[in-house]
């Protein structure tokens, strides 16, 4: 079975560009999480999907991050202007069921190098 | 505020040695906690979960403790190798109403077997 695929793997990006990250998840989860993980320090939701609905969107920086998972399945993060600040790895999750206690299954992330 | 302390300095052990790793938390009541490996490139990958109600969980050479009472969980991994040389993320969870799986990591503590 193929494991949560995220493309691309490392950008570098100038600061004020637009960039936008990939997630495929685990065939038949429903739930999709982005995380940022900064150097040194545990992932952090930015958002989290049932199905296609935002469920949780709280830590996600609206004025310049955008999400979006249309069908229910892959899902895109935007970032526009991309900020020296959002250097980071980029993390997506999937899990099986909402409301349970299934573990999640991470991709391998995307290295954003703001310069 | 909510937190999740791990140490975050390197914990660096000989081989076959037993590694202790520590979780604390505060302003939490989690439902359970789980713990993740990273590897260095690599997401984290699920390895444990302990419910409030159980004192102990173990997985091979693997032991989780969960005290709700000290707000503390402890990770061991006995007669370590080399090959276990990674980051630890432990992740509580409240697990309530409408948070589904809802996790939130700890800073990672990272962990150096030498042979």
């Amino acid at each position: 079975e193929a494991g949560v695929v995220q493309s691309p793997r490392y950008k570098i990006i100038e600061k004020k560009q637009p960039v936008a990250f990939w997630c495929n998840p685990i065939s038949g989860h429903n739930t999709l999480y982005w995380y940022l993980q900064n150097l040194g320090q545990g992932p952090e939701l930015l958002i989290r999907y049932e199905n296609e609905e935002a469920v949780d969107d709280s830590q996600l920086p609206k004025d310049r991050f955008s999400a979006e998972r249309l069908k229910g399945v892959d899902s895109t993060l935007k970032i526009q202007p991309a900020e020296l600040g959002d250097s980071a790895v980029y993390l997506c999750a999937s899990s099986g069921r909402s409301g349970s206690t299934d573990t999640q299954y991470f991709g391998p992330g995307t290295r954003l190098t703001v310069l | 505020s909510q937190k999740i302390e791990q140490n975050s300095e390197a914990l660096n052990i000989q081989e076959g040695k037993t590694a202790t790793l520590t979780c604390n938390y505060t302003n939490y009541s989690p439902a359970y906690l789980q713990w993740y490996r990273q590897d260095p490139g690599r997401g984290p990958v699920f390895l444990l979960l302990i419910r409030e109600n159980e004192k102990e969980k173990r997985k091979e050479r693997l032991k989780v403790t969960f005290d709700t009472t000290l707000k503390q969980s402890l990770f061991h991994i006995t007669a370590s190798q080399p090959a276990d040389s990674a980051t630890y993320l432990c992740a509580p969870s409240e697990g309530k109403n409408n948070a589904g799986n809802m996790l939130t990591f700890g800073g990672g503590t990272r962990l150096m077997v030498k042979p």
